[in-house]
Order: C-alpha cells, then sequence, then structure tokens
C-alpha cells in the first residue's frame, strides 16, 4: 500500500492562497487520491478527489502530475474558517477502501 | 451521500470497564468502517464490518478487545472492552456514500477518556 507524506503543519493569512503537497510515491495503479478536513471534535469531511491531472470543485482544486507520486491541494483565498487539519490519502476509494491517510498537515489562517 | 449518527459523542470511563459505541446511517450500506484516533494523530482502520458477515480487524486490532456488531444494513456498534488509559482516543464509524457517491461519509466521533 502506498505511504504518504504531507508537512505537520503550515501558516497562511486570511486571503491567500494555500497550497499543501503531498507524496505517495508507491501509488498504485487503482488508488484515488483524496483530501479530508477535520475540525476539532468533528470527523474529517470529503473536500476533493482526483486520478490525474486537475480537478476543481467549489471549495478547492487538486493537481496531480503525470506520475502521480504527489499531488497538491490548492485552497483559493483562504479565511480563518479553513483552519482545521488537511489528511492526504490514497487508496481504492469504491472499490476495496483500503486506504492509506496521511498524518495530516494542520493548517492556521492568521487575520 | 451518507448520515451518520454517532453515540456517544464523548465519555469518561474507569479503567477496566467497556464501552459499546453505536453508529445508525440513514441509509443502508454494505461495508462499515471503524477508525481510532489518537490524541493528535491521524485515522487508523481498526475493522471492516459487513452485514451478515464477521468482522474484518486490522492489523494490531483483536476481536477480543474491540467486538462489532452488525445486525442490519443500517447500523453497526463497536465496544472497546477491558479498558486501559492506552484506549483514550476518539473513534469514527464510515460509510461510503450511495448512488454512485463512493466517498466516505463520517461520524462526529466518539471522545473516550479512560482514567
Amino acid at each position: 500500500l502506498a505511504k504518504t507524506t504531507q508537512p505537520i503543519s503550515m501558516d497562511s493569512y486570511e486571503g491567500q492562497e494555500v497550497n499543501i503537497t503531498c507524496s505517495h510515491n508507491n501509488i498504485a495503479t487503482n488508488d484515488y487520491i483524496t483530501w479530508y478536513q477535520q475540525f476539532p471534535s468533528q470527523g474529517p469531511r470529503f473536500i476533493i478527489q482526483g486520478y490525474k491531472t486537475k480537478v476543481t470543485n467549489e471549495v478547492a482544486s487538486l493537481f496531480i502530475p503525470a506520475d502521480r507520486k504527489s499531488s497538491t491541494l490548492s485552497l483559493p483565498r483562504v479565511s480563518l474558517s479553513d483552519t482545521a487539519v488537511y489528511y492526504c490519502l490514497v487508496g481504492d476509494m469504491g472499490g476495496t477502501y483500503q486506504l492509506i491517510w496521511g498524518a495530516g498537515t494542520k493548517l492556521i489562517i492568521k487575520p | 451521500s451518507a448520515v451518520i449518527s454517532q453515540k456517544p459523542s464523548r465519555d469518561i470511563c474507569q479503567r477496566g470497564t467497556s464501552l459499546t459505541i453505536q453508529c445508525q446511517v440513514d441509509s443502508q450500506v454494505t461495508m462499515m468502517f471503524w477508525y481510532r484516533q489518537q490524541p493528535g494523530q491521524s485515522l487508523t482502520l481498526i475493522a471492516t464490518a459487513n452485514q451478515g458477515s464477521e468482522a474484518t480487524y486490522e492489523s494490531g486490532f483483536v476481536i477480543d478487545k474491540f467486538p462489532i456488531s452488525r445486525p442490519n444494513l443500517t447500523f453497526s456498534t463497536l465496544t472497546v472492552s477491558n479498558m486501559s488509559p492506552e484506549d483514550s482516543s476518539i473513534y469514527l464509524c464510515s460509510v461510503p456514500g450511495t448512488g454512485g457517491d463512493e466517498k466516505l461519509f463520517f461520524g462526529s466521533g466518539t471522545q473516550l477518556s479512560v482514567l
């Protein structure tokens, strides 16, 4: 199973774009890349998922290079409410659900 | 999507006792997952609970310590048995979405503290 590595923490300011990169060198062909957000005392919440290239939804973008050995979550114009822990995970979402969760990146947004 | 009701939301227990955590889903799902999240850590899968069969436990987790029930397609329980302070964690249930929505949905978790 692929192992993921992501920064332990990041700081940014309101209105800035934040990019969090995750490495997953041993990603398998069937694996998708998924990002979750977690606030204190809550379960993780889905942000975005992709397989390759770029995916964009109403809250974030996900950039995946051709070799798929890394991915970058991009949060545009962050606000204080984006302060949370962000998890990168790879695995067969929709199939076996054998998932490898990253250690999480604690993102702190300052005013 | 899936809406999950998990209870209790938190509990403080004495060592040596057991706690049963309940997870109710608003739709029928085949697979249900139980995770543990130790303080400040990421999620670790405890077991996968499929209705009508024995739960499948991950390495490091055993049925005697974490018995699971899955009586129907919308409900499951996880029991943390003979608790010790090392069992203090957040326990989360999770299910895949339905209707083609394959991402995982999570309950709000059970914050367990063992004294």
